[in-house]
């Protein structure tokens, strides 16, 4: 267990629609991001925000959008929803000091997204 | 324009070694990771080189090539669940990004 906690883990909705996807970083860990991953495919960075503030920006859909509360825990939203959008996404943490070198970040269990 | 190749799988028996290639192209180089990640999982951290030369983790080791932007993984002593995705990292510009990754298959 990474102490990265995502909810919900499965989620199936319709074309057209919105889903919130929710992240609870590691205790004290201030900086969280953003991975897609298609059937069979890499882990693609959506984004990142550290201690509330955009950090890095990836192919980050319009649609998509994303916000870190000052709880650190994240929100990634999904609106517009597409076939295509169908993947797992994941959201990672790291603590100060790591992670900014791109040393270790640790891995929530990932939400599953499915579009029909 | 940052890109990283690695190959697609390997398959090998239980106790053999493999060495996972990794070539990347990217500015603002700080670094290479190595995480793992079995069907279905989280990605799991493995190791990171910030220098040249070999990290070694148990059966794991890691090694960088900064002039030659080339690195691999290194795993010893296959077990079965060793058998998972490998992806290499690196990190630039603040964004952490991932290849394709390679999945090892480990056979009796």
């Amino acid at each position: 267990d990474s102490g990265v906690t995502q909810t919900p883990k499965h989620l199936i909705t319709a074309t057209g629609q919105r889903v919130t996807l929710r992240c609870s970083p590691r205790s004290g860990d201030l900086s969280v991001y953003w991975y897609q991953q298609s059937l069979d495919q890499g882990l693609q960075f959506l984004i990142q925000y550290y201690n509330g503030e955009e950090r890095a920006k990836g192919n980050i859909l319009e649609r998509f959008s994303a916000q870190q509360f000052p709880d650190l825990h994240s929100e990634l939203n999904l609106s517009s929803l597409e076939l295509g959008d169908s993947a797992l996404y994941f959201c990672a943490s790291s603590s100060p000091g790591e992670g900014t070198a791109g040393n270790t970040i640790y891995f929530g269990e990932g939400s599953w997204l499915t579009v029909v | 324009g940052q890109s990283l190749e690695q190959p697609s799988e390997v398959t090998a028996v239980e106790g053999a070694i493999v060495q996972i290639n990794c070539t990347y192209q990217t500015s603002g180089f700080y670094g290479l990771s190595w995480y793992q990640q079995h069907d279905g999982g989280a990605p799991t951290f493995l190791s990171y080189n910030a220098l040249d030369g070999l990290e070694e983790t148990g059966r794991f080791s890691s090694f960088l090539s900064r002039s030659d932007s080339y690195g691999y993984l290194l795993l010893q002593e296959l077990q079965m669940k060793d058998s998972a995705s490998y992806f290499c990292a690196v990190y630039s510009w603040g964004k952490l990004q991932f290849g394709a990754g390679t999945q090892v298959v480990v056979t009796p």
